[in-house]
């Protein structure tokens, strides 16, 4: 079945620092990606889309100037945190889909703590 | 704007009974829906589908049923297990595919042994 990897599981950095998430299709190609965030005991809410080649596309209240996506190839997409700050810390979760209904494939998650 | 809902944020069922957890829409767009299972600090793990031209899909214990009028949607465990403990979201979708998911607000499902 389809697997995504998503690295690190968790991350601790220091405020105003910058984290770089990964998140790989290992057998399958991902056309489209999603990230995600969860805060304590809250839904996932859709952080924004990615298609392989072109710029992501936010959610409204998404700062895309902070949260730096990249979808370079196929099968890995990038969430870089820029300037993290303590209110960042939040459990980030990417999904991938090859496309035309193949459903999507969650990765495992990373918890970023910023101190 | 919450357009998925799930207004039960915990159950706790008998070992052996039926777990129901239930869903609710506001976007008659959405003619896909998926409910995932979840634990703390893991990603979500995809149990079943539905989409809009039917109102019933059954895999194995779990079952899904859509009433497309009312925009409610609700999962059957039967008969539940203490696996089944875990935190349940029902998503929906405009365009299954490449299309973004719209996912609920969750319910915590604790099964008593």
């Amino acid at each position: 079945g389809a697997v995504v990897s998503q690295h690190p599981s968790w991350v601790i950095c220091k405020s105003g620092t910058s984290v770089k998430i990964e998140c790989r299709s290992l057998d399958f190609q991902a056309t489209t990606m999603f990230w995600y965030r969860q805060f304590p005991k809250q839904s996932l809410m859709l952080m924004a889309t990615s298609n392989e080649g072109s710029k992501a596309t936010y959610e409204q209240g998404v700062e895309k100037d902070k949260f730096l996506i990249n979808h370079a190839s196929l099968t890995l997409s990038t969430l870089t945190v820029t300037s993290a700050h303590p209110e960042d810390s939040s459990f980030y979760i990417c999904s991938a889909t090859p496309g035309n209904l193949a459903g999507y494939t969650f990765g495992s998650g990373t918890r970023l703590t910023v101190v | 704007d919450q357009q998925v809902k799930q207004n039960s944020p915990s159950l706790s069922v008998q070992e052996g009974r039926i777990s129901i957890l239930n869903c609710d829409y506001t976007n008659s767009m959405f003619d896909y829906f998926l409910w995932y299972k979840k634990y703390p600090a893991e990603g979500p793990t995809f149990l079943i589908s539905i989409s809009s031209i039917k109102d019933k899909n059954e895999d194995g214990r779990f079952t899904v049923f859509l009433n497309k009028s009312a925009k409610h949607l609700s999962l059957h465990i039967v008969p539940s297990q203490p696996g089944d403990s875990a935190v349940y979201f029902c998503a929906a979708s405009a365009n299954f595919g490449n299309e973004k998911l719209t996912f609920g607000t969750g319910t915590r499902l604790t099964i008593i042994p």
